[in-house]
């Protein structure tokens, strides 16, 4: 149980153009997701905590109009990179919360965005 | 603020050798301890956990122990195996309040070789 996915799981895009990533909670309910990124050889920095029908919660630094975060259910939530630039390549990953009881973060399998 | 400090890496080892990565934390109040493992190309998965002080995680021949006395939850194995390469993160989770998030080590690259 507790499986988290992603998709796509990898996508290549051009300069300007904007991508969408899903991350779903496939056997659970998730009213917490969290979105991160992650540079090469670096850890995990946690850009934005988006929660089931609310605006998302963004880390400061973290461009919300760039890095749009949309969770319309309790087993969906989305990040869309607006206007993509080069710097903006990297491995996104996502977690959901399971709500009960120990309130652990199970994580998707990543999404590495290359935008040439 | 809270905040995870783990070796720099990388490691090398060879199979059968014992390994310790070692993690110290700084945090307000009483957190809950992971660490997380990280293969090529993958999301992270959790390994182990601690959520009390002298509380020992323990999973697949990795241990833990939650030292609140040294704020330290290192992480060792009696004999690695090639298929323990990954990077292990060390992880924090607040007691409460902030959503319950996480705040991590940099990683540490482990390799082991046959």
């Amino acid at each position: 149980g507790a499986v988290v996915s992603q998709h796509p799981s990898r996508v290549i895009c051009k300069s300007g153009t904007s991508v969408k990533i899903e991350c779903r909670s496939l056997d659970f309910q998730a009213t917490t997701m969290f979105w991160y990124r992650q540079f090469p050889k670096q850890s995990l920095m946690l850009m934005a905590t988006s929660n089931e029908g609310s605006k998302a919660t963004y880390e400061q630094g973290v461009e919300k109009d760039k890095f749009l975060i949309n969770h319309a259910s309790l087993t969906l939530s989305t990040l869309t990179v607006t206007s993509a630039h080069p710097e903006d390549s990297s491995f996104y990953i996502c977690s959901a919360r399971w709500d009960r009881g120990t309130y652990e973060q199970y994580f998707g399998p990543g999404t590495r965005l290359t935008v040439t | 603020g809270n905040s995870v400090t783990q070796m720099e890496g990388p490691v090398t080892l060879s199979e059968e050798a014992f390994l310790t990565i070692n993690c110290t934390y700084t945090a307000t109040g009483y957190p809950s301890l992971f660490w997380y493992v990280q293969y090529p190309g993958e999301g992270l998965q959790l390994l182990l956990k601690a959520t009390k002080a002298d509380d020992k995680g323990s999973n697949k021949g990795f241990e833990a122990t939650y030292r609140k006395e040294t704020t330290s939850f290192h992480l060792e194995k009696g004999s690695v195996q090639v298929s323990d390469s990954a990077v292990y993160f060390c992880a924090l989770r607040d007691s409460g309040g902030s959503n319950y998030k996480l705040t991590f080590g940099k990683g540490t690259l482990l390799t082991v070789n046959p």
